[in-house]
């Protein structure tokens, strides 16, 4: 099983800084990268997808792919209450098509 | 645009009965995945459809078993249930499954 690691947390950021999410993934060959945001109670929501080394930016979303040291990461700039949720990192494989999912970094955004 | 649609929401089943989920993807979109998530384990991958051609099958015993249909809707069945089939239970839709995914609602199944 190809493992997809994230920090537990909780997390916890005052309203208005950067919250960094960080997560490592065990097959080399992964293509493909995601981070979903979940509410409690509620499905996964994709906030952000990269493919390429480097950042990619959206809206107060940055995700930063390095595939030689095996790591992606989310920065949410401004970060607010309303960010405070589970997000999940998940891997598409390179001999798959189904997403790995990692157990999910819990933020607190405190007012 | 149509979302992912899951029916039914909520499920209560006893023990050794079956059930069937349903999932109506994105117009457009031939990839559907279905996932477990669990409290203590997390999202796990069931198996995925494309083109009514199950690709990739994750490791749950043979009582979780799916299907899709030429529209692309797909359904999971679990039967034989048992109290640790409790669960929520996702399914996603891509046009590929190899790009962006996106989840229907869930449905949470009870089993007592």
């Amino acid at each position: 099983q190809k493992e997809v690691e994230q920090n537990s947390g909780p997390l916890s950021v005052p309203e208005g800084a950067i919250a960094s999410l960080n997560c490592t993934y065990s097959d080399r060959g992964s293509q493909s990268f995601f981070w979903y945001r979940q509410y409690s109670g509620k499905s996964p929501e994709l906030i952000m997808f990269i493919y390429s080394n480097g950042d990619k930016e959206d809206g107060s979303f940055t995700a930063q792919l390095n595939k030689a040291s095996q790591y992606v990461s989310l920065l949410i700039r401004d970060s607010q209450p309303s960010d405070s949720a589970t997000y999940l990192c998940a891997v598409i494989p390179n001999s798959g098509y189904a997403l790995n999912f990692g157990k999910g970094t819990s933020l607190l955004v405190t007012p | 645009k149509a979302g992912v649609t899951q029916t039914p929401r909520y499920l209560i089943k006893t023990r050794g009965q079956q059930v069937t989920l349903s999932c109506s993807p994105i117009s457009g979109h031939r990839s559907v995945s279905w996932y477990q998530q669990t409290p203590g384990q997390g999202l796990q991958f069931l198996f995925e459809y494309f083109s009514e051609t199950q690709r990739n099958k994750g490791n749950f015993p043979g009582r979780f078993s799916g299907r899709q249909f030429s529209n692309s809707r797909s359904e999971m069945n679990v039967s034989t249930l048992e109290l640790g089939d409790s669960a929520l239970y996702l399914c996603a839709s891509s046009l590929a499954g190899v790009t962006e995914a996106f989840f229907g609602q869930g449905t949470r199944l009870t089993v007592v």
